[in-house]
């Protein structure tokens, strides 16, 4: 079935640093993948998206490149700050019958000063 | 433009009661979709509702249980209550048949406590 897998957390970095967070999927066809980020407390807000393979989602200095041949999704920020703390997801969804979002667990992301 | 809308916020009930909890989608949506997170977990899927109906479900037993309303909005209902159904409910909406494309829309979520 399809399926979600992210790299564990907590990622603990410094301010400034740059990020990475490893996304990985099982799915048959053509799934959209997302980045939600879930801030303390607070439900989840949309991050950024791709539809297609070799789509680059990118928002807040937040980038992921849809890679179809590794089935990939990693998400990058070139320089974290503070107010990145948060916990992000990766999610699957496929369109038509199996209209839902598949997530995976999430990675807890510290930012130190 | 208001967003998704859930309550009650906070709950807290007894083992073995009823609880219904409330969502308003964001304008413009027609598709409720609800999720069940775990403390430290992923949401996963509980069902979704379009043009009033059930159209997909999640590994959820009967004691979950919904419904929509002809504005969109949707009640999510458990009956009696265990101790595991404690968690944060999230409901999402989107326009269907575009959620492949823009994705869903979350709430804040309901966190439930079951003592």
């Amino acid at each position: 079935g399809n399926s979600v897998t992210q790299m564990e957390g907590p990622v603990t970095l410094s301010e400034e640093a740059f990020l990475t967070i490893n996304c990985t999927y099982t799915a048959t066809g053509y799934p959209s993948l997302f980045w939600y980020v879930q801030y303390p407390g607070e439900g989840l807000q949309l991050l950024l998206k791709a539809t297609k393979a070799d789509d680059k989602g990118s928002n807040k200095g937040f980038e992921a490149t849809y890679r179809k041949e590794t089935t990939s999704f990693h998400l990058e920020k070139g320089s974290v700050q503070v107010s990145d703390s948060a916990v992000y997801f990766c999610a699957l969804l496929h369109g038509g019958a199996t209209n839902k979002l598949i997530f995976g667990t999430g990675t807890l992301l510290a930012v130190q000063p | 433009d208001a967003g998704v809308t859930q309550s009650p916020t906070h709950l807290i009930k007894t083992r073995g009661q009823q609880v219904t909890l409330r969502c308003s989608p964001k304008s413009g949506h027609d598709t409720v979709s609800w999720y069940q997170q775990a403390l430290g977990q992923g949401p996963q899927f509980i069902f979704q509702y379009y043009e009033e109906e059930e159209r997909q479900r999640g590994n959820f037993p009967d004691r979950f249980s919904g419904h929509q309303f002809p504005n969109y909005s949707s009640e999510l209902n458990v009956n009696a209550l265990l101790l595991g159904d404690s968690a944060l409910y999230l409901c999402a909406s989107s326009l269907y048949p575009r959620t492949s494309r823009n994705g869903y829309t979350f709430g804040s979520g309901t966190r439930l406590t079951v003592v």
